[in-house]
């Protein structure tokens, strides 16, 4: 079965610092990965994804996500944050098979302060 | 165009009762999956409707079902609710099945308060 594990579960960083938020997936056959954000009483907006091909995946806001085969990971960055980046974030995990779930990690909540 | 949109966006229901949640999914889609969120679980997979048929179910009890209409809207019921099943249930629809990795669009969820 898939599982998908969010290493932490708060980070807390200083406007214009680096973030990395780490996210880490189970599965045994290939997998579509996916980051969404989530901003109070709203839904979920995708920041980016990975099918295939290039491992680094250029998304919405400045982030952009690294996929590693090897470690099975999926690990969220972002150069210079903003306090507008403030938000729940959501690894999530599907694969190839017919009738597959999206499974979602636990959430990282990423609190940017002046 | 227009987005995923959910209906109620809140509802307030007693413990027993039953409650039907709808979708509408964006144009021209086909795939729609429902996700409940709550504090302690985080977000889990409930079903996924692709062309009226479900696809694959999450692990929850009988009393959650769903259906999907010839025009891609869903709805989702919970019967005899529970205290437990409090809970912000997302929506979500894409042009083809969750594995074809097409991108997923979210509505802003239906808020079910169970008292």
């Amino acid at each position: 079965a898939q599982s998908v594990t969010q290493l932490d579960s708060q980070v807390p960083v200083f406007e214009e610092a680096p973030v990395e938020l780490r996210c880490n997936y189970s599965s045994s056959v290939s997998v579509y990965l996916f980051w969404y954000v989530q901003y109070p009483n709203q839904g979920l907006q995708l920041l980016l994804k990975y099918l295939s091909g290039s491992t680094l995946v250029k998304g919405i806001n400045g982030f952009e996500a690294e996929f590693n085969k090897s470690q099975t990971s999926f690990h969220l960055r972002k150069p210079s944050v903003h306090i507008s980046d403030t938000a729940e974030y959501f690894c999530a995990v599907t694969d190839t098979r017919a009738g597959t779930a999206l499974i979602f990690g636990k959430g990282t909540t990423l609190s940017v302060s002046s | 165009k227009a987005g995923v949109t959910q209906t109620p966006r809140y509802l307030i229901k007693t413990r027993g009762q039953q409650v039907t949640l709808s979708c509408s999914p964006i144009s021209g889609h086909r795939s729609v999956s429902w996700y409940q969120q709550t504090p302690g679980q985080g977000l889990q997979f409930l079903f996924e409707y692709f062309s009226e048929t479900q696809r694959n179910k999450g692990n929850f009890p009988g009393r959650f079902s769903g259906r999907q209409f010839s025009n891609s809207r869903s709805e989702m019921n919970v019967s005899t609710l529970e205290l437990g099943d409090s809970a912000l249930y997302l929506c979500a629809s894409s042009l083809t099945s969750l594995d074809s990795g097409n991108t997923i669009y979210f509505g802003e969820g239906s808020w079910l308060t169970v008292v």
